[in-house]
């Protein structure tokens, strides 16, 4: 089945450090992908929505100077997360779109950042 | 008032119980629906999709009506390995998902 993989799992850095995350689609090509961030005990809030080529879209609230996203490529979509601070440490994870109708979308295995 | 709302939890059963988890969606649009299971500190994993006519996997099963917009998981002779919090998840045809809170089960001996 279709593999979307996240790197890295887990960063601890100090805060104003400047953190990448990359979402790679491994057997199948992503013109969209999704970054969402989890704060502890709470459900996924869709943050942005990378789109291959063009500008990255951003759901309200979302700082878009803070959390850069750039689709280079069909296969590839990057977070960076600029200048962090303490209360950017949270989970973000990224996903893929269904293939299909119907189809459920396939997440990265995520990324816990902390910041010092 | 939530785009997906789901019960409030925690739900704390022992092995054995059956138990019974319910959401409820706002967009009528909505196309496609899943549970999905997510361990502490591990992303979602899909643990069903949902479909009209209800849909069974061993001792889970999930149903939707589209005229109520709700959703529901029913877990029979719950494991200890059962224990996770559960997502309600609606999609729109764009693929977009929209998550609930989530419904944490633990299961006790």
């Amino acid at each position: 089945g279709a593999v979307v993989s996240q790197h890295p799992s887990r960063v601890i850095c100090k805060s104003g450090t400047s953190v990448k995350i990359e979402c790679r689609s491994l057997d199948f090509q992503a013109t969209t992908m999704f970054w969402y961030r989890q704060f502890p005990k709470k459900s996924l809030m869709l943050m942005a929505t990378s789109n291959e080529g063009s500008k990255a879209t951003y759901e309200q609230g979302v700082e878009k100077d803070k959390f850069l996203i750039n689709h280079a490529s069909l296969t590839l979509s990057t977070l960076t997360v600029t200048s962090a601070h303490p209360e950017d440490s949270s989970f973000y994870i990224c996903s893929a779109p269904p293939l299909g109708g119907g189809q459920p979308q396939h997440f990265g295995d995520g990324t816990r950042l902390s910041i010092l | 008032r939530k785009e997906v709302e789901q019960d409030p939890g925690p739900f704390n059963v022992p092995e054995g119980a059956t138990v019974a988890f319910n959401c409820t969606y706002s967009n009528s649009a909505s196309q496609s629906f899943f549970w999905y299971r997510q361990d502490c500190r591990k992303e979602p994993k899909l643990l069903m999709s949902v479909y009209s006519s209800g849909n069974e996997d061993g001792r889970f099963t999930a149903q939707l009506n589209r005229a109520s917009q709700y959703i529901s998981l029913l877990i029979r002779d719950s494991k200890l390995s059962d224990s996770a919090t559960y997502l309600c998840v609606v999609n729109t045809n764009a693929g977009k998902s929209t998550f609930g809170d989530g419904t944490t089960l633990t299961v006790k001996p």
